[in-house]
């Protein structure tokens, strides 16, 4: 069984501020973890991925996020906010990338300040 | 790269009535897709595992007369919300999973269906 905590359901950073988004799963089998952005009435985007090999994962717009086994996380950053971040964004965990489905955390709305 | 598409996108249907959201990726096959729902502010729940050939897969606590799930091809599935209800009005995600090698068995998500009872 796997599950995902969100920390933090609402973040307001500054334009130009460091964005810090927390992510922590658990798992029995070896995870693949997953964050994607959701806009307004939109589907998922996928920012990025962690399977397997190097634990800092580098995704789109700018985002990355580290696998840390030992502390069961998986944290999005981004060093600098642009106002186009401001979104809602999902943490997922997969054990089984062949046929399994996505479990969820909560959602991390991001809100960017001018 | 790969597309998954949902449709309609929006759809509003009287209460009691059927109504069916279609589910296609759109260059690339896909034996296996999920449909999720989400509430407003919510997270992604998952109804169901839609499998090419065969009968879907649900999620304890989703009714499985309800929402009818067929996969008939490897590029479609659609779901069917029966006899609806105000309750049902919701946002209606799909994905599907691309096994190419080439994508790494990326996960792609429909743009979703928001449904509307009325």
């Amino acid at each position: 069984a796997q599950s995902v905590t969100q920390l933090g359901s609402h973040v307001s950073v500054s334009e130009g501020a460091l964005v810090l988004l927390r992510c922590n799963y658990s798992s029995s089998v070896p995870p693949y973890l997953f964050w994607y952005v959701q806009y307004p009435n939109q589907g998922l985007q996928l920012l990025l991925k962690y399977t397997t090999g190097a634990t800092l994962v580098k995704g789109i717009n700018g985002f990355e996020a580290e696998f840390k086994k030992s502390e069961t996380s998986f944290h999005l950053t981004k060093p600098s906010a642009h106002m186009s971040d401001a979104a809602e964004y999902f943490c997922a965990v997969s054990g089984d990338t062949g046929r399994r489905a996505l479990t969820f955390g909560s959602g991390t709305r991001l809100q960017v300040q001018p | 790269g790969a597309v998954v598409s949902q449709h309609p996108s929006r759809v509003i249907c009287k209460s009691g009535t059927s109504v069916k959201i279609e589910c296609r990726s759109l260059d690339f096959q896909a034996t296996t897709m999920f449909w999720y729902r989400q509430f407003p502010k919510q997270s992604l729940m998952l109804m169901a595992t839609s499998n090419e050939g065969s009968k879907a897969t649900y999620e304890q606590g989703v009714e499985k007369d309800k929402f009818l799930i067929n996969h008939a091809s490897l590029t479609l599935s659609t779901l069917t919300v029966t006899s609806a209800h105000p309750e049902d009005s919701s946002f209606y995600i799909c994905s599907a999973r691309d096994r190419r090698l080439s994508s790494g068995n990326t996960i792609y998500f429909g743009e979703g269906s928001w449904l509307t009872v009325v």
